[in-house]
């Protein structure tokens, strides 16, 4: 079955970079494009990043462009999310999310999350 | 930025009842719309993906319709294990945006 693990999250102080990863088994990751997802504490869902499924392409939400970088490596079935400059409200849950389809970004399965806490 | 509008915010409805939530883009989307279910502590999951199609294992009481601009989730004969949070999503354009939730309560 898909699973998705998301590790790497903790408490940083603003400023510092984290690296979160997301370890996919279950299906041939290298066919699908993937999701990082966001969400603060107590609020909705903010869309962070995407990749497709050879990596040629990368979308981000303005509110992380030029700070965050979404890349994978096929070998090893993972996912990751480089954060640079992290704020406070940069502080959430963030999941791994796997695309629908090649024709659809919709997300059809999810990670569990990890959690950052941006914090001095 | 497309922005997804979703009414009510809230809803309390008991064990039987028919729910809809609507979702509304600030400009056409074609079908590229998404509704997805979050318990509390837990992640989303995907009920309805290009607007009406059901996902694999979702109950049939779920469905989705509309198309351009207006959408509607309606989960008919409301089940406990329905409550929580329900949000759309829209894959038309990027940056990809999330409605704000609607917060489904059981009577």
């Amino acid at each position: 079955q898909v699973q998705l693990v998301e590790s790497g999250g903790g408490v940083v102080q603003p400023g510092r970079s984290l690296r979160l990863s997301c370890a996919a088994s279950g299906f041939t990751f290298s066919s699908y494009a993937m999701h990082w997802v966001r969400q603060a504490p107590g609020k909705g869902l903010e869309w962070v990043a995407l990749i497709w499924h050879d990596g040629s392409n990368k979308n981000y939400a303005d509110s992380v462009k030029g700070r965050f970088t979404i890349s994978r490596d096929d070998s090893k079935s993972t996912l990751y999310l480089q954060m640079n400059s992290l704020r406070a409200e940069d502080t959430a849950v963030y999941y791994c999310a796997r695309c629908t389809s090649y024709y659809d970004s919709s997300v059809d399965y999810w990670g569990q999350g990890t959690l950052v806490t941006v914090s001095s | 930025d497309m922005q997804m509008t979703q009414s009510p915010p809230s809803v309390s409805a008991s064990v039987g009842d028919r729910v809809i939530i609507t979702c509304r883009a600030s400009r056409p989307i074609y079908t590229w719309l998404a509704w997805y279910h979050q318990k509390p502590g837990q992640a989303p999951k995907l009920l309805i993906y290009s607007a009406s199609r059901l996902q694999t294992g979702v109950p049939s009481r779920f469905s989705g319709s509309g198309s351009g601009t207006d959408f509607t989730l309606t989960i008919t004969s409301l089940q406990p294990e329905d409550l929580g949070t329900y949000y759309c999503q829209q894959s038309n354009s990027f940056p990809i945006t999330f409605g704000q939730g609607t917060r489904l309560e059981i009577k």
